[in-house]
């Protein structure tokens, strides 16, 4: 089946620092990825939705300058997470859309838990 | 605003019950909805699906209803199971790849 992984699972830091979130589609070449983020007891959000070799499409609300999303390949989408702050602190998930696939073939990856210190 | 809402936060039930998970939406241009099933530090994983010209969708003990007028769907599980027990999604989708996740139902399946 389609797997997405995520790199790293947990991450800590400081604040002010920088954090690099990335999500790979491992069996299969994905035109669009998805970045979410999920506070504790609270639904995903969609941050931005990212097409290979273009620019993210932020939802209403999210900062680009603050999370950087690069989709460089068909299988490898990073966000970056600039100048972290305490409130920045979530469960970050990533999913990844097999080319040409319908809304149900919308494979997602364990999820990065950051936690800024 | 909250277009997908799953009011139930958790839900308990018995080995080889049924199981019912709801799911309300206000935004009317949704046209296909989804439940994942979720567990704790993973991914959301597919279940089930149902497009919005239709009103059930059955596979294995997994069926959806949805009930457009109302602007509703469940999902029903039986008989359930406790490795059934996680937390499930309800999404909503408009012509697209964008998903609208609910808020989750935790759902635990007693032996």
């Amino acid at each position: 089946g389609a797997v997405v992984s995520q790199h790293p699972s947990w991450v800590i830091c400081k604040s002010g620092t920088s954090v690099k979130i990335e999500c790979r589609s491992l069996d299969f070449q994905a035109t669009t990825m998805f970045w979410y983020r999920q506070f504790p007891k609270q639904s995903l959000m969609l941050m931005a939705t990212s097409n290979e070799g273009s620019k993210a499409t932020y939802e209403q609300g999210v900062e680009k300058d603050k999370f950087l999303i690069n989709h460089a390949s068909l299988t490898l989408s990073t966000l970056t997470v600039t100048s972290a702050h305490p409130e920045d602190s979530s469960f970050y998930i990533c999913s990844a859309s097999l080319s040409g696939g319908g809304t149900d073939t919308q494979y997602f990856g364990p999820g990065t838990r950051l936690t800024v210190l | 605003d909250q277009q997908v809402k799953q009011n139930s936060p958790s839900l308990s039930v018995q080995e080889g019950r049924i199981s019912i998970l709801n799911c309300d939406y206000t935004n009317s241009m949704f046209d296909y909805f989804l439940w994942y099933k979720k567990y704790p530090a993973e991914g959301p994983t597919f279940l089930i699906s149902i497009s919005s010209i239709k009103d059930k969708n059955e596979d294995g003990r997994f069926t959806v209803f949805l009930n457009k007028s109302a602007k509703h769907l469940s999902l029903h599980i039986v008989p359930s199971q406790p490795g059934d027990s996680a937390v499930y999604f309800c999404a909503a989708s408009d012509r697209g790849s964008r998903l609208t996740f609910g808020e989750g139902t935790q759902l635990t399946v007693n032996p």
